[in-house]
């Protein structure tokens, strides 16, 4: 296992045009989630699951934003009617839940450009 | 209050000196804490967790962990210029798993 896969790695897209991002987690790992960082900011929370279960959406993200993760195994995160202040890294994370103390693993992420 | 603080500096220290990183979190019930560390357009690397009151060490790093004030620090001995990055503190919430960051620490290490 290569550890968590984001694609694409970029992306430039039009205001208003809708993008699809991929994440695939370690494969044992059943927690997957989102966040999405912005120039000197930490990784802020977007969403995140157990399994094909979502169990939260920040409330900071529009109804633009959605996400997905059908079999429990890879995830989509889909943004319609792209902004410029969408223009961030958007990355994934997995670990295991379940368990207390386990640590979260990123992958590369995917940057975000809407111009 | 933010749930994860961190200063976000910049934290200029001299080569071969001792850096000290610190983050404070409002979830009392917070069980574990790592930190990560980021390079300019890279993604976070776990270099540390801790899960019990006390110090842990690894290598040059040491994390630390006080749960009754709500305190986590990162020691990063013999400093090298390699380790001029973005440190990120994380809180994983013991009662959703829900892992919350805080902004970083920009560390500058002086050749």
């Amino acid at each position: 296992d290569t550890g968590v896969s984001q694609d694409p790695r970029h992306k430039i897209t039009k205001r208003g045009q809708n993008v699809t991002f991929r994440c695939d987690p370690i494969s044992e790992h059943n927690r997957l989630y989102w966040y999405r960082q912005t120039l000197g900011q930490g990784p802020e929370f977007l969403t995140y699951f157990q399994n094909e279960a979502q169990l939260e959406k920040s409330r900071l993200l529009s109804d633009r934003f959605s996400a997905e993760r059908p079999k429990g195994s890879f995830s989509t995160l889909e943004i319609q009617r792209t902004e410029q202040g969408d223009s961030a890294m958007y990355l994934c994370a997995s670990s295991l839940g379940g368990t207390m103390n386990t640590e979260a693993f990123f992958g590369q992420g995917t940057r975000l450009t809407v111009v | 209050q933010k749930e994860v603080e961190q200063n976000s500096g910049p934290l200029s220290v001299p080569e071969g000196a001792i850096a000290s990183l610190n983050c404070t979190y409002s979830d009392r019930g917070s069980q574990s804490f790592f930190w990560y560390r980021q390079y300019s357009g890279k993604s976070p690397e776990l270099i540390m967790f801790i899960y019990s009151n006390g110090d842990k060490e690894d290598g040059r790093f040491t994390a630390q962990l006080n749960k009754a004030s709500q305190y986590v620090s990162l020691l990063i001995r013999d400093s090298q210029p390699s380790d001029s990055a973005t440190y990120l503190c994380a809180v994983k919430r013991n009662r959703d798993d829900k892992i919350i960051f805080g902004k970083g620490t920009r560390l500058h290490i002086l050749p």
